[in-house]
């Protein structure tokens, strides 16, 4: 159980595009999305928290023009890089809070390697 | 603000030794401490957690220590296997239910 997928697990697009992330939760429904970005050999910074029909809340930093964050439903939450340019080249990681369990207790997706050339 | 450490930041033992992994928190209100081991090109998969009610959990050859007072807590693995090669990371949970991440260890256990 507490099984979070995402898509695609990989892309790579021209600078100035923009690239949406799916983030789901399979067997669960999500109280609460997190996401999160990690460089090479970097610890995970988490980048912005969304909630079920709510706008996100984005970390100090976190241009949210620029991070669009959508969560249509308890088991969806879409991370939308826009006007991507080279320096937005990471691994974004999305995790879930289980509904009707800990809330403290987080599952993450298996990551979304992007690339911006 | 919340701030984590996290040592050693690599660690290589021997298979079937024990490895241990420390981390230190600055934020008193926290009660909760997971930790998490990542796979080159994976996500994190949680492995334990540990809540402030208590000072150690195991769950076979994995156990976690907390110290509130001095507000750090280890990662213990005994019986090391090559599996368990990966990158470890403590995490403190903030306000929010928001977490701040170790730096990461990456644990190499060799043959």
């Amino acid at each position: 159980g507490a099984v979070v997928s995402q898509h695609p697990s990989w892309v790579i697009c021209k600078s100035g595009t923009s690239v949406k992330i799916e983030c789901r939760s399979l067997d669960f429904q999500a109280t609460t999305m997190f996401w999160y970005r990690q460089f090479p050999k970097k610890s995970l910074m988490l980048m912005a928290t969304s909630n079920e029909g709510s706008k996100a809340t984005y970390e100090q930093g976190v241009e949210k023009d620029k991070f669009l964050i959508n969560h249509a439903s308890l088991t969806l939450s879409t991370l939308t890089v826009t006007s991507a340019h080279p320096e937005d080249s990471s691994f974004y990681i999305c995790s879930a809070t289980y509904r009707g369990g800990r809330a403290d207790t987080q599952y993450f997706g298996p990551g979304t390697r992007l690339t911006v050339l | 603000g919340e701030n984590v450490e996290q040592h050693p930041s690599t660690l290589s033992v021997q298979e079937g030794d024990s490895a241990v992994i420390k981390c230190t928190y600055s934020d008193s209100a926290s009660n909760y401490f997971p930790w998490y081991k990542q796979e080159l090109g994976k996500g994190p998969q949680l492995i334990i957690d540990i809540r402030s009610n208590v000072g150690e959990k195991k769950d076979q050859r994995i156990a976690v220590t907390l110290n509130k007072t001095a507000k750090h807590f280890s990662l213990h693995i005994t019986e090391t296997q090559p599996e368990d090669s990966a990158v470890y990371f403590c995490a403190q949970e903030g306000g929010g239910n928001k977490l701040t991440f170790g730096t990461g260890t990456q644990l190499k256990v060799e043959l």
